[in-house]
């Protein structure tokens, strides 16, 4: 069966420092990671996915996760963050039905 | 743009009542979605549909729920004799079957608040 554990329920740090979020997953099949971010009363939108290919994959606003096999983990990273980055980040892995099977997220406070 | 849209955003309603959750994926998506997600918590699976087959339902899923997409558009789910443990917001998200290893579209979700 596929899990996630993302290992911090809350990151503060501040603005312009780097970040990273843990994911560790577990899975039996093939593995397609991604990753979500949730503002404030919005829905969940795809950062970015891993589904084959490079082991490090970018997002259009800065951030990357790699993908690593052998610590079945797919940190995500942002080298600068800004106070616009306040959010709750989910990691989730792709489930034998083709549903995502989620963490329990991560809250990054980005402080000024 | 026709993005996955829910309806009601929010529902506020008495313990026993019955309350219904509408979802209208993107329209080429033949697979369809609804997690549920309470504080502290990530997004748990639900139940999917695939055109208008319901082919897997969570533990989660108690006897009070129930999901239906009549016509493989639309779908809608159902919670009767509400409790407040049901208090939490229900996503739906959709996708499309020939694409196994993409991504699931959210909605902004329905908040249910039991009281």
């Amino acid at each position: 069966a596929q899990s996630v554990t993302q290992l911090d329920s809350q990151v503060p740090v501040f603005e312009e420092a780097p970040v990273e979020l843990r994911c560790n997953y577990s899975s039996s099949v093939s593995v397609y990671l991604f990753w979500y971010v949730q503002y404030p009363n919005q829905g969940l939108q795809l950062l970015l996915k891993y589904l084959s290919g490079s082991t490090l994959v970018e997002s259009i606003n800065g951030f990357e996760a790699e993908f690593n096999k052998s610590q079945t983990s797919f940190h995500l990273r942002k080298p600068s963050v800004h106070i616009s980055d306040t959010a709750e980040y989910f990691c989730a892995v792709k489930g034998s039905q083709g549903n995502l099977i989620f963490g329990k997220g991560t809250k990054l406070s980005v402080k000024p | 743009d026709t993005g996955v849209s829910q309806d009601p955003r929010h529902k506020i309603t008495k313990r026993g009542q019955n309350v219904t959750f509408r979802c209208d994926p993107i329209s080429e998506h033949n697979r369809l979605y609804w997690y549920r997600q309470t504080l502290g918590q990530g997004p748990e699976f639900l139940t999917y549909f695939q055109n208008e087959a319901q082919l897997e339902k969570s533990r989660l899923l108690s006897d009070r729920f129930s999901a239906e997409r009549p016509k493989g558009s639309f779908s809608t789910l159902e919670i009767q004799r509400t409790e407040q443990g049901d208090s939490a917001m229900y996503l739906c998200a959709s996708s499309w079957l020939n694409r196994p290893a993409g991504e699931l579209f959210f909605g902004e979700g329905s908040r249910l608040t039991v009281l």
